[in-house]
């Protein structure tokens, strides 16, 4: 079946522009995870949803990220007046639900670059 | 979750077996030890969890001290397609503290070699 998806795969930027990165989970699970990961680093967490709602969102940097899954499938991050050290590539996960006994299945992620 | 440390890198000769160890001196007895590891330009992937007894499935070997201070991963007959980091986490399953988010460090570069 099919895994988790995001698009686009590789996105460049400039500096101060918006920029929206998506995430499709498997069909049917509830609960979906953003991380971000830099060169070298092992993935960070940013937010995670059960359903609709952000059920934890203590991960986001600042207030220029900010994540919606307004009918609790798709979720779209978003970066406000992007910054060079963003760069980074943005992944997605999604699990049957919420809970650490449940296998978190991750996309193949988002590369952003500004420049 | 438990701070775990790893090896930055290793090198396992094709066919051999990769031996990866971890070392979480600070587990709790309710924190399982979980591996994931990830492929060059693949998100992570789970391989096996375990708490204090060896766990084997169709991926690897799970090798715990009985201190529960280190694991081992045991990758029984390695392929180039094993070439990827590995990691090592600690998690409480059945706390409800709330945090469900992995933790990762930085992992174990594995290079298998022909």
């Amino acid at each position: 079946g099919a895994g988790v998806s995001q698009t686009p795969s590789n996105k460049v930027t400039e500096k101060g522009k918006y920029v929206e990165l998506r995430c499709d989970p498997i069909s049917g699970h509830t609960a979906l995870y953003w991380y971000r990961q830099s060169l070298g680093q092992g993935p960070e967490f940013l937010i995670y949803f059960q359903g609709t709602g952000a059920a934890d969102d203590s991960g986001l940097p600042n207030d220029r990220f900010f994540a919606v899954r307004p009918e609790g499938s798709v979720s779209t991050l978003k970066i406000q007046r992007t910054e060079r050290g963003d760069s980074a590539v943005y992944l997605c996960a999604s699990s049957l639900q919420l809970g650490p006994i449940y296998e978190q299945f991750f996309g193949p992620g988002t590369r952003l670059t500004v420049l | 979750d438990a701070k775990t440390t790893q090896p930055t890198s290793m090198d396992c000769a094709e066919g051999r077996a990769a031996n990866l160890p971890c070392n979480h001196s600070t587990i709790s007895g309710n924190e399982y030890v979980y591996w994931y590891r990830q492929i060059h330009s693949q998100g992570p992937q789970y391989i096996i969890h375990g708490l204090k007894n060896n766990e084997t499935n169709e991926m690897a070997s799970l090798i715990i001290t009985e201190d529960r201070k280190s694991s081992t991963l045991i990758l029984p007959h390695a392929t180039l397609r094993d070439t990827a980091v590995y990691y090592c986490i600690g998690r409480e399953l059945y706390s409800g503290a709330g945090s469900y988010q992995l933790t990762f460090g930085k992992g174990t570069k594995l290079s298998v070699i022909p």
